[in-house]
């Protein structure tokens, strides 16, 4: 089966820095690549997902980059504020497969 | 529009009780999913339900069942709570397979003594 895994754990960053996590996945059929935000005792939502058609994907201050090569996909979050201090998990599935796999999840703390 | 809810928030078991986790959503999702959330582990699939009637095992399905005999609940059951079952319990739905977006409930905090 699927296994994610993601880096770093933690990351602590200063106001208005950059931030990037990083997962690596095993399946080279996963084709569907989700992150979710979860902030403190509250539930995960998606912020932003990718496909394997394409290579990038930006939102306002945030993008995906995703390597198929490499089995890879990073998420970048620019000019950082407090609120998106959470914790961030990465996901990777297929079509054709019934669930998601996650990873272990980065805990960002934005310092003001 | 709810969306996904769960019941209860919070519960206190003692070893070997018994007790159900109710997940209702009402976007007439077809695929709905229990995880559990721990610390370090991120989200681990227990079961999931691909249509009213039918269940399946995720990752993690030892001493859990479930049940969805309507299209709008999935039921999660400990049928004899142990300590290692002390978790914060996710149920998600989405319409259609992996590839989809899931939307999250509000999570279960169950402790089990």
């Amino acid at each position: 089966g699927e296994n994610v895994e993601q880096h770093p754990s933690t990351l602590s960053v200063q106001e208005g820095d950059s931030a990037v996590i990083k997962c690596t996945y095993s399946d080279s059929a996963s084709n569907y690549f989700p992150w979710y935000k979860q902030e403190l005792g509250k539930r995960p939502q998606l912020i932003i997902d990718i496909r394997s058609n394409v290579g990038e994907k930006k939102d306002q201050r945030i993008a995906v980059t995703l390597n198929k090569t490499a089995k890879h996909f990073s998420l970048h979050i620019t000019e950082t504020q407090p609120e998106d201090s959470a914790v961030y998990f990465c996901a990777a599935s297929s079509t054709g497969r019934r669930a998601l796999t996650f990873g272990s999840g980065t805990r960002l703390q934005v310092q003001p | 529009n709810a969306g996904v809810t769960q019941t209860p928030k919070f519960r206190v078991l003692k070893t070997g009780q018994s007790m159900t986790l109710l997940c209702a959503q009402d976007m007439n999702h077809e695929y709905m999913y229990w995880y559990r959330q721990d610390p370090g582990m991120g989200l681990r699939l227990i079961h999931y339900s691909v249509g009213e009637g039918t269940t399946a095992k995720g990752e993690v399905p030892d001493g859990y069942n479930v049940s969805r005999l309507k299209k709008q609940n999935f039921l999660l059951g400990l049928e004899s709570a142990a300590p290692s079952q002390t978790s914060v319990y996710f149920c998600a739905s989405s319409y259609s397979m992996g590839t989809d977006t899931q939307y999250f409930g509000p999570g279960t905090r169950l402790t089990v003594l």
